[in-house]
Order: structure tokens, then C-alpha cells, then sequence
């Protein structure tokens, strides 16, 4: 089966770095995804590995180990606008590019 | 804007009547798939279209049905909605054609039965 494990929640004061990790068994893997999700919104695509390293957009950076089946997201210069649920999700790869989305971690900035 | 657009954003039926989700998109992807999301949990896929092929996931109940009649609408049937049915349910789309394959989602449609 598919499982992704996240911590359930994370606090951190503005303007710090927050690391969200992700680890993942599953039965197909062609990348690991980021969806940040507000309360009561929708998810929006943050960021995508599909080769071991690092990728830097902005404040925000993914890193994936294949071999290790683990990523983590990494956020720098928290706003409280940051304060939001984060979800890995693997890509499985089959038709139609399926995504298992893991537990979600509740990201919340304080002052 | 290109978008993912879900009508109505709040649905409140009663426990065993039919309810229908709307979801259309101005993306021209050539995927579509409808999650259902429950409180402090994460999306659940329930199917996708591939084009106009139809793909259910092994768990997803008989009570949730689909119909896609044209690339830019996709319909999530709910046949006799219980009280465990209830949850926000997302509609996303795909283009499937390279790079990251990112989802794009729409901004749901909470489901309440009475």
C-alpha cells in the first residue's frame, strides 16, 4: 500500500526557518510534491522532485533521497501568512500522474 | 484567467437524496480528478478521467459516480449521500504532458447532509 508520514504540527515564530519532513513507502514513485493548504481552501502546488537534491523557489526549497524515501520542505523567512497545512504527495506515475497525498502538517507562525 | 471552477461551493442535502457536484475547467487539461477531503485529513482520490477514460480507485464506494461529457466538465454523483459523506470534495486537473505535473485545484464544494 501507500503511506506518507508527517509530522502533524509544526510552530515557529516569524521570520524563522521551519523544516517539514516526509517520509513514504509506496508501491510507485516518480516524484514527491509540496501543496500548501489554507483553512477552508484549496491545495496550490508549491513544489516538485523527481531526482534526488535540492530545489530552491524563493523562501520556499524541497529536497528529496530517493534512496532513503524521504523529502522535506523547507520554509525560510516564515510570514503569518505561512501559517497553512503542508502535504507531501507522491506521483505514482500510472496513467493520469496520481497523487497520494501524506498526513499534512499544521504549520502555524506566531508573532 | 485560466482557473479550475467548482459550482456550488457550499451543498446541503438531505441523508439519501441525490446530490450532484459540478467542476469546470478553462485549463484544457486532459486530466481530471475529484478528492474528497474530511476535517484535519488529507485529500482522498475517489477517480480520474484520463481523457474519457474513467478510473475508480479500489475504496472509493458505489454510492460516488462520475460522468465527464466534454474535456471542460466533470460531474461527481453522490447517489444516496449518508452522514459520513459529508466533507469538502476537490476537483483538480492535470495537462499529463511533461514536467512536473503539477494539480491544479478548484476550490471545493463543502458537502453537509442533513
Amino acid at each position: 500500500g501507500q503511506s506518507l508520514e508527517q509530522p502533524s504540527e509544526v510552530t515557529a515564530v516569524e521570520g524563522a526557518i521551519v523544516q517539514i519532513n516526509c517520509t513514504y513507502q509506496t508501491s510507485g514513485f516518480y516524484g514527491l510534491s509540496w501543496y500548501q493548504q489554507h483553512d477552508g481552501g484549496a491545495p496550490t502546488f508549491l513544489s516538485y522532485n523527481a531526482l534526488d537534491g535540492l530545489e530552491e523557489t524563493g523562501r520556499f526549497s524541497s529536497f528529496l533521497s530517493r534512496s532513503d524515501s524521504y523529502g522535506y520542505l523547507l520554509l525560510q523567512e516564515l510570514q503569518m501568512k505561512d501559517s497553512a497545512s503542508y502535504f507531501c504527495a507522491v506521483r505514482d506515475g500510472g496513467g493520469g500522474n496520481k497523487l497520494t497525498f501524506g498526513t499534512g502538517t499544521q504549520l502555524k507562525v506566531e508573532l | 484567467d485560466a482557473m479550475v471552477i467548482q459550482n456550488p461551493r457550499y451543498q446541503v442535502t438531505q441523508f439519501g437524496k441525490p446530490v450532484t457536484l459540478s467542476c469546470s475547467q478553462t485549463l484544457n487539461h486532459n486530466v481530471m480528478y475529484w478528492y474528497q477531503q474530511k476535517s484535519s485529513q488529507a485529500p482522498k482520490l475517489l477517480f480520474h478521467y484520463y481523457d474519457k477514460d474513467f478510473n475508480n480507485e479500489a475504496d472509493t464506494p458505489d454510492n460516488f459516480q462520475s460522468r465527464r461529457p466534454n474535456t471542460s466538465f466533470c460531474f461527481l454523483d453522490i447517489r444516496s449521500p449518508g452522514l459520513g459523506d459529508a466533507a469538502m470534495y476537490l476537483c483538480a486537473t492535470s495537462s499529463n504532458g511533461g514536467g512536473e505535473e503539477t494539480q491544479y485545484f478548484g476550490p471545493g464544494t463543502r458537502l453537509l447532509v442533513l
